[in-house]
């Protein structure tokens, strides 16, 4: 059974760089495309973006200045880095897999991890 | 981008009642690309239906889905106390960004 887990810092100082990771276990991170979503604190889901197991990606347009996913197939992960954060950037960080190439929806989702943005 | 918005934003309902829930684009989504989650508080989203109407692996047939174009229902036929949760519709038919719907919170009358 396939499972994903985030990982990272869970504080983050403004203007520094936020960097997660996702672990897939039980199965292959080959042959998906993989994603990154937040919500934050008591608000509604949003996309970041995706990576394809060959590095392929694509990100939202109002992060994509901001935003690096990578693919370590090695390791069976796929990374997040935020960069220039403020606290609009705190959320609960989730790692997700799309289960269909290019039908951009999730079927199997991380717990997630809280970033908070704060000195 | 597509603007996904839910209607309503809280539906209060007795356990064994039908909820109906709804999900309006600003414009339409092509080929019926929209999918429903299911959150839980502390919880991760479960996707409950993609491609408008086609049920996810393990999800009771209370649930179903409908519609097209711009607008599109998730109906719970007979709800059950676990179905008490917020629900999200997805948009994943046009260029990026993919975007989710502000929710709808169905709690218990």
């Amino acid at each position: 059974q396939v499972q994903l887990q985030e990982s990272g810092p869970g504080l983050v100082k403004p203007s520094e760089t936020l960097s997660l990771t996702c672990t897939v276990s039980g199965g292959s991170i080959s042959s998906y495309y993989w994603s990154w979503i937040r919500q934050p604190p008591g608000k509604g889901l949003e996309w970041i973006g995706n990576i394809y197991y060959t590095g392929s990606t694509n990100y939202n347009p109002s992060l994509n200045s901001r935003v690096t996913i990578s693919v370590d197939t090695s390791k069976n992960q796929f990374s997040l880095k935020l960069s220039s954060v403020t606290a609009a950037d705190t959320a609960v960080y989730y790692c997700a897999r799309v289960p269909h190439s290019r039908r951009w929806y999730f079927d199997l989702w991380g717990r997630g991890t809280l970033v908070t943005v704060s000195s | 981008d597509i603007v996904l918005t839910q209607s309503p934003g809280t539906l209060s309902l007795s356990p064994g009642e039908r909820a109906t829930l709804s999900c309006r684009a600003s414009q339409s989504v092509s080929s019926s690309y929209l999918a429903w989650y299911q959150q839980k508080p502390g919880q991760a989203p479960r996707l409950l239906i993609d491609g408008a109407s086609s049920r996810a692996t393990g999800i009771p047939d209370r649930f179903s889905g409908s519609g097209s174009g711009t607008d599109f229902t998730l109906t719970i036929s007979r709800l059950e106390p676990e179905d008490f949760a917020v629900y999200y519709c997805q948009q994943y038919g046009s260029s990026p960004p993919y975007t989710f719907g502000q929710g709808t919170k169905l709690e218990i009358k």
